[in-house]
């Protein structure tokens, strides 16, 4: 049982590049997270998928997009990569949404470095 | 805006002392706050969560407390040890909202 599993685990790019983040988890949670993590500031919400087949977008989902490709696999897509977008990136899952007691669980993160 | 703010941003303790962690929100209606660990380079894991109803919650040597009148929440560590080295996450969630509130967190170094 493997959890929240996350690639690539560090990438760089440059300005004006496209990328794929991967998440997958093996715990049949309905809900999934993408979040982004920078110094000194909380985990930030970019999109979220309530339940298969649905997307929402999160608090900073400017230069993202999403895609829930099953109930197991969530991923997020960098169209033009910019460096306001180098972060530490965070998925998540959860049995149910965000209510009480729904506990997220974490992946690993991916170190992204746009230059 | 609902807002998460820890204290102090860091610390350092030596091994086998105490120390609290403190978060105050101002999140509203609140449903639930969580406190979550996070070694470095690992994403977060989940220690505690409390209700409105409850005041206090242990996990081992971590306790966390929470006042919601005053809307102060605490984590205590004790007795620490070298693998409490971590950043501590407080997470507040509000009633009918899908969102969570992060708090910044509070870089905790124990040294030998």
């Amino acid at each position: 049982n493997a959890g929240v599993t996350q690639t690539p685990k560090f990438q760089v790019l440059k300005t004006g590049q496209s990328m794929t983040l991967q998440c997958a988890q093996d715990m049949n949670h309905n809900s999934m997270y993408w979040y982004r993590q920078d110094p000194g500031m909380g985990l930030r919400l970019i999109y979220y998928s309530a339940s298969e087949g649905t997307t929402d977008k999160g608090e900073v989902p400017n230069g993202y997009n999403v895609s829930r490709l099953n109930k197991r696999e969530f991923s997020l897509r960098l169209e033009s990569a910019a460096p306001s977008q180098t972060s530490v990136y965070f998925c998540a899952s959860s049995p149910a949404g965000q209510g009480a007691h729904n506990e997220q669980f974490f992946g690993p993160g991916t170190r992204l470095t746009v230059l | 805006k609902n807002q998460v703010e820890q204290s102090p941003q860091s610390l350092i303790i030596l091994e086998g002392k105490n120390c609290t962690l403190q978060c105050n929100y101002t999140v509203s209606p609140f449903s639930n706050l969580r406190w979550y660990k996070q070694d470095t380079g690992r994403g977060p894991v989940s220690l505690t969560i409390m209700t409105f109803s409850e005041n206090t919650k242990s996990n081992g040597r971590y306790t966390a407390t929470l006042d919601a009148d005053t809307k102060q929440s605490s984590l205590h560590i004790t007795a620490s040890q070298l693998s409490d080295s971590a950043s501590y996450i407080c997470v507040v969630s509000a009633r009918w909202d899908y969102k969570l509130s992060f708090g910044a967190g509070t870089t905790v170094t124990v040294r030998a």
